[in-house]
């Protein structure tokens, strides 16, 4: 079975600081990782993904992730975060082969201060 | 184009009652998906349709709960006999899947059921 560790429920910033979110899942077969976003109001939207190849992903608002097989970590980064970057982010994982689905994190809600 | 939507958006029932939760898909998705999100915790998967193939039932947390789906369209989740413990956000979503599990998955706005 996979599980996924979202450490911190919540992560209050300064606009433009910078963020790492952080993600650890536990796996005993090879997994595809997921980062998830809600923004307030919204339904989950998928902010960026790895498969496969280059360790560091990165989605077209600026946030990158990086898949460290060693650490089993999937953290989420962001250099210099925005107002509109509030909402909860989810960590999740899926099989390579077996069961379609996603397992999730708890959730971490990342909150922006001006 | 359209995404993925739920109705109710809201449903407030009595212990014991019955609820039926419906999902309409992204037209051409061939997969489907229910999850359950309670308060404070991450999301739990509980059923998965894909095409005419027999769906993945492993997440139901127990005989109360069941869902059918129309070919590959509007799917809906029924919980009998409900109890405050089902309430919860009850999230859809759709993947083009055929079979891959890197696909991505689109998700519903959800529907929030309380059991009084």
């Amino acid at each position: 079975a996979q599980s996924v560790t979202q450490l911190d429920s919540q992560v209050p910033v300064f606009e433009e600081a910078p963020v790492e979110l952080r993600c650890n899942y536990s796996s005993s077969v090879s997994v595809y990782l997921f980062w998830y976003v809600q923004y307030p109001n919204q339904g989950l939207q998928l902010l960026l993904k790895y498969l496969s190849g280059s360790t560091l992903v990165e989605s077209i608002n600026g946030f990158e992730a990086e898949f460290n097989k060693s650490q089993t970590s999937f953290h989420l980064r962001k250099p210099s975060v925005h107002i509109s970057d509030t909402a909860e982010y989810f960590c999740a994982v899926s099989t390579i082969q077996g069961a379609q689905k996603l397992v999730f994190g708890q959730g971490t809600r990342l909150t922006i201060n001006p | 184009g359209a995404g993925v939507s739920q109705s109710p958006s809201n449903k407030v029932t009595e212990k014991g009652k019955d609820v039926e939760l419906r999902c309409d898909p992204i037209s051409g998705h061939t997969a489907l998906y229910w999850y359950r999100q309670r308060l404070g915790q991450g999301l739990e998967f509980l059923i998965y349709f894909q095409g005419n193939s027999a769906p993945d039932k492993s997440g139901l947390p127990s005989d109360r709960f069941s869902a059918e789906r129309t070919g590959e369209s509007v799917s809906t989740l029924t919980i009998q006999r409900t109890q405050q413990e089902d309430s919860a956000v009850y999230l859809c979503a759709s993947s083009e899947s055929s079979g891959r599990t890197s696909d991505t998955q689109y998700f519903g706005p959800g529907t929030r059921l309380t059991v009084l």
